[in-house]
């Protein structure tokens, strides 16, 4: 059970170019969100979705798409890369619940970090 | 909107003492959830501990308590008998409301605060 897997752990990109962060879950969980991490500051959501083929905006998500094709996939995608897109990004999953005592807690994956110069 | 404050930037402690670690929040939600993760110098997130709003007992788990007063928004980490591998970054967390009572679902999505250092001295 790998739980949260994300592709690639590290990657360097030139301003412009585009690329693709592959976030998997094998626990059969709803709902994956991915997240960026910059330094002094907590997590903020770029996108989410709530089911197969759904996918909403976050907190930040210009510069960025998402898709979400497969249950288990959540693919995240760099367009046209920019120096301010340098971060360590997060992809998590979670249950849908319906109940406030289950938690909903969010299992993460190990990151990824982005360099764009 | 939802938002979370942590104000200690950094924390120490001496290996064997417990430590707290603030955090305060502000929603003008009724039901809501809050969440501790720990993230050690290696970069993942690991969850620690959850708290629902309605929950009239504090969570605990293993060492680690929430000591949640409703009234005052805080939502504050207790650990107890620290250990030399504690020593990371620690994140409060807000989950987004929804309707428990009426059945609802939640998106459950995050928002975090800009957490807090802990470093254990042996």
């Amino acid at each position: 059970n790998a739980g949260v897997t994300q592709t690639p752990k590290f990657r360097v990109l030139k301003t412009g170019q585009s690329m693709t962060l592959l976030c998997a879950q094998d626990m059969n969980h709803e709902y994956m969100y991915w997240y960026r991490q910059d330094p002094g500051m907590g997590l903020r959501l770029i996108h989410y979705s709530v089911g197969e083929g759904t996918t909403a905006k976050g907190e930040v998500p210009d510069g960025y798409n998402v898709s979400r094709l497969k249950k288990q996939n959540f693919l995240l995608g760099l367009e046209s890369a920019a120096p301010s897109q340098t971060s360590v990004y997060f992809c998590a999953s979670s249950y849908m619940a319906v109940t406030l005592s289950s938690g909903l807690t969010q299992y993460f994956g190990p990151g990824t970090r982005l360099l764009v110069l | 909107a939802q938002k979370i404050t942590q104000t200690q930037p950094g924390m120490f402690v001496q290996e064997k003492e417990a430590v707290t670690l603030d955090c305060t929040y502000d929603t003008s939600d009724q039901s809501y959830g809050l969440f501790w993760y720990k993230q050690p110098s290696s970069g993942e997130m690991i969850f620690l501990i959850y708290q629902g709003s309605y929950d009239e007992q504090n969570a605990t788990e293993g060492r680690y308590s929430l000591n949640f007063q409703k009234a005052r928004k805080s939502a504050n980490l207790v650990i107890s008998a620290s250990q030399l591998g504690d020593s990371a970054m620690y994140f409060c967390a807000m989950r987004e409301s929804f309707t428990p009572h009426a059945g609802g679902t939640s998106y459950g999505k995050l928002t975090f605060g800009q957490g807090t250092i802990l470093t254990v001295h042996p």
